[in-house]
């Protein structure tokens, strides 16, 4: 069974520009998960998708930060205008069952 | 709302030793419980779960931890370390009753595996 796939892996951009993480969940997985995780702390979440329907979006900095899964399957995740304190990985995670959340790599921001 | 705190930020072990790491947690309503571990560079993997049931969970790697509802805890456990279980420990909190099986994870605790 294929795991959740990120991309890119690593980013590097100056800060005021935009960038955009892809994430495509296991096969099946209705839920769909963004964290962010900063050097030496947890992750935290982002945003939480049910199917293509937002479940929880009270942690995303709205001013900035903008996420969609159109279909139901693959999202995206978009920073703009990016600032320092944005640097950190961005994981993604899809899950069928109680907590049962399964991570891929992370993509690393890394803002100038 | 729901808080995890990790109660040692680094631990460091001799291999084939003993070690526990610590979580404590808060929330008002029942819980979930889980422990992922992240290897560097990787993303977070599920050592184990506890939904319901026993309160001894065993899982993945000789790993083991144990609900204590009235201290409010979930220890991780494993009676013999090896130099690959050096990696970061993160103990994590799901609100058992909503459904919607949002996980807030501690900071974490790095395992430190000494040769």
């Amino acid at each position: 069974e294929a795991g959740v796939a990120q991309s890119p892996r690593y980013k590097i951009i100056e800060k005021r520009q935009s960038v955009a993480f892809w994430c495509n969940p296991i096969s099946g997985h209705a839920t769909l998960y963004w964290y962010q995780q900063i050097l030496g702390q947890g992750p935290k979440l982002l945003i939480q998708f049910q199917n293509n329907g937002v479940v929880d979006d009270s942690q995303l900095p709205k001013d900035r930060f903008s996420a969609e899964r159109l279909k139901g399957v693959d999202s995206t995740l978009k920073i703009q205008p990016a600032k320092l304190e944005d640097s950190a990985v961005y994981l993604c995670a899809s899950s069928k069952g109680p907590g049962e959340l399964f991570f891929g790599e992370g993509s690393r921001l890394t803002v100038l | 709302a729901q808080s995890v705190t990790q109660l040692d930020s680094q631990v460091p072990v001799f291999e084939e030793a003993p070690v526990e790491l610590r979580c404590n947690y808060s929330s008002s309503v029942s819980v979930y419980l889980f422990w992922y571990v992240q290897y560097p560079n990787q993303g977070l993997q599920l050592l184990l779960k506890y939904l319901s049931g026993s309160t001894l969970v065993k899982g993945i790697n000789g790993f083991e931890a144990e609900f204590n509802k009235s201290q409010t805890s979930f220890h991780l456990r494993k009676p013999s370390v090896h130099i690959s279980d050096t990696a970061e420990y993160f103990c994590a909190v799901s609100d058992g009753g909503a459904g919607s099986y949002q996980l807030t994870f501690g900071k974490g605790t790095k395992l430190s595996v000494i040769p």
